[in-house]
C-alpha cells in the first residue's frame, strides 16, 4: 500500500461544478502539502496545512490528522483549472523529503 | 523575485553517457532540493542539500550525486546513463532558516528539465 493514496485518479466535470480531490496517508506527518502540475510540468505548491482548513481564492484545502485524511476542493470549477492535483506529506527524516501522492488529472470542460 | 531557474530545459543523451543539471534557487533560500518524475513512478525525491552539505537522500543509486554552491545554486549529476533514466527532474527551493528544518516548508519549484536518454 502507498504512503499516500489520492482519489480519483481522472477526474472530468463541466465548468461550475464544485470539485473534491482526496489524499488518505499512513505516516505520521507535520504538513501535507497540496501542489497544482500543469501541461508542461511545472509545479506551483497550493496550500501547506498542518491542521484545520486554508482558503485562497475558490480553493480550500482541509486536513483531518486523526483521520490522515486531506481534501481539497474547488469552487465554481473553470476550464484554466485543469491540472495535474498531488498531495505530498514530509517522510520522516526531513522536511523536504516529500513523498507524493500518484496525482489526480482534473479536466474542466466548458 | 526571481522564481527558481533550471538549465538546461531541455536534453538529450544516450545511454552510457552522463549528465549534470543545474539549479539556482529564489534569492535567499537555502535549501534545494531534486526531484525525478516519470510516468511510471510519479514524484521521487531524490536528494536535498542545505548548507552545501546533503541534508536528505531518496533511494536512488549512486549514479545519481549532487552538490550545493557557497551561493546555493545546486548541480546533480548523473553517469553511466540508462533509458530509465528519461525523466523531468525537478529542483524546489525553500528558506529553511535553521541546518534542522521547519517540517513546514513551503517548496518553489523551477520549470523542470527534460532528460531524454536514448
Amino acid at each position: 500500500k502507498n504512503e499516500v493514496e489520492q482519489s480519483p485518479q481522472n477526474l472530468t466535470a463541466q465548468e461550475g461544478e464544485f470539485i473534491t480531490i482526496n489524499c488518505s496517508y499512513s505516516v505520521g506527518i507535520s504538513a501535507l502539502h497540496w501542489l497544482q502540475q500543469h501541461p508542461g510540468g511545472g509545479i506551483v505548491s497550493l496550500f501547506m496545512l498542518s491542521s484545520g482548513k486554508k482558503k485562497h481564492g475558490r480553493l480550500i484545502a482541509t486536513i483531518n490528522i486523526q483521520e490522515k485524511h486531506s481534501s481539497l476542493h474547488i469552487t465554481a470549477s473553470h476550464p484554466r483549472d485543469s491540472a495535474v492535483y498531488i498531495c505530498a506529506v514530509p517522510r520522516e527524516g526531513g522536511a523536504q523529503k516529500l513523498v507524493f501522492g500518484q496525482g489526480t488529472r482534473l479536466t474542466i470542460n466548458p | 523575485k526571481a522564481g527558481v531557474t533550471q538549465t538546461p530545459r531541455y536534453l538529450i543523451k544516450t545511454r552510457g553517457q552522463q549528465v549534470t543539471l543545474s539549479c539556482s534557487p529564489i534569492s535567499g533560500h537555502r535549501s534545494v532540493s531534486w526531484y525525478q518524475q516519470t510516468p511510471g513512478q510519479g514524484l521521487q525525491f531524490l536528494f536535498e542539500y542545505f548548507s552545501e552539505t546533503q541534508r536528505n537522500k531518496g533511494n536512488f543509486p549512486g549514479r545519481f550525486s549532487g552538490r550545493q554552491f557557497s551561493n546555493s545554486r545546486s548541480e546533480m549529476n548523473v553517469s553511466t546513463l540508462e533509458l530509465g533514466d528519461s525523466a523531468l527532474y525537478l529542483c524546489a527551493s525553500s528558506p529553511s532558516k535553521t541546518s534542522g528544518g521547519s517540517g513546514q516548508e513551503t517548496q518553489y519549484f523551477g520549470p523542470g528539465t527534460r532528460l531524454l536518454v536514448l
